[in-house]
């Protein structure tokens, strides 16, 4: 079956620093990769997409960024967090486009 | 792209009530997906649903794709229902979503 997992679950960082969020997917191969914040409030802001090795889709500009260095692996990173970056950062793989979506269990990330 | 709009933002029951979430989307999607998130954050996928009715023991989903809206029915609602539901549509290789229904369930 497949699993996905995300760490650190939570952390809490100053501002400036910089931040490293790894995703991994187990049991598939070349799924659609995603990341989402979701901000005090409910909504599901998406930020970066991969349909393969290599290849990233940015949704919002910021001074987020991500990378997909192996198939099953999706790392969301920044030089210099700020306040506004505090959120819950969620990962999401999906079958390629259209297929069923499955979520990992977030990081809780707080900037101080 | 693709605006995805869900109703009503909050939502307020009694156990053992009944209750209708509805999400609209602004164009043709290849398919529709509604998610439960629960207090604790873990999303958890519901239904796959680009059209039809789908039922899951006391929920149910019904997608009409040509006026471009799906609903959510919810009966005799548990306070473990309790949670955001989302909806998420796909289309041109993304999935967004709408800013969910808060949906509170009272013993």
């Amino acid at each position: 079956s497949q699993t996905i997992h995300q760490w650190p679950a939570t952390l809490v960082q100053p501002v400036g620093s910089p931040l490293s969020l790894e995703c991994t997917v187990e049991g598939t191969s070349n799924p659609n990769l995603y990341w989402y914040r979701q901000a005090a409030g409910r909504g599901l802001q998406l930020l970066f997409y991969s349909v393969g090795i290599g290849q990233i889709s940015s949704e919002v500009p910021q001074n987020l960024s991500a990378s997909r260095p192996q198939d099953r692996q999706f790392i969301l990173s920044s030089k210099k967090l700020l306040l506004s970056d505090s959120g819950f950062y969620l990962c999401a793989w999906s079958y390629g486009a259209g297929g069923r979506a499955y979520f990992g269990p977030g990081t809780r990330l707080t900037v101080l | 792209g693709i605006q995805v709009e869900q109703s009503p933002p909050d939502l307020i029951l009694q156990e053992g009530a009944n209750s209708t979430l509805r999400c609209n989307f602004s164009d043709s999607v290849n398919n529709l997906q509604w998610f439960h998130q629960n207090p604790w954050g873990q999303l958890i996928n519901l239904f796959y649903i680009p059209s039809g009715t789908k039922q899951n023991g006391r929920l149910s989903a019904t997608t009409v794709a040509t006026e471009r809206y799906s609903l959510l029915y919810i009966s005799s609602s548990q306070t473990t229902d309790s949670g955001v539901y989302f909806c998420g549509i796909e289309g041109a290789q993304k999935l967004v979503f709408g800013q969910g229904t808060r949906l509170t369930i009272n013993p």
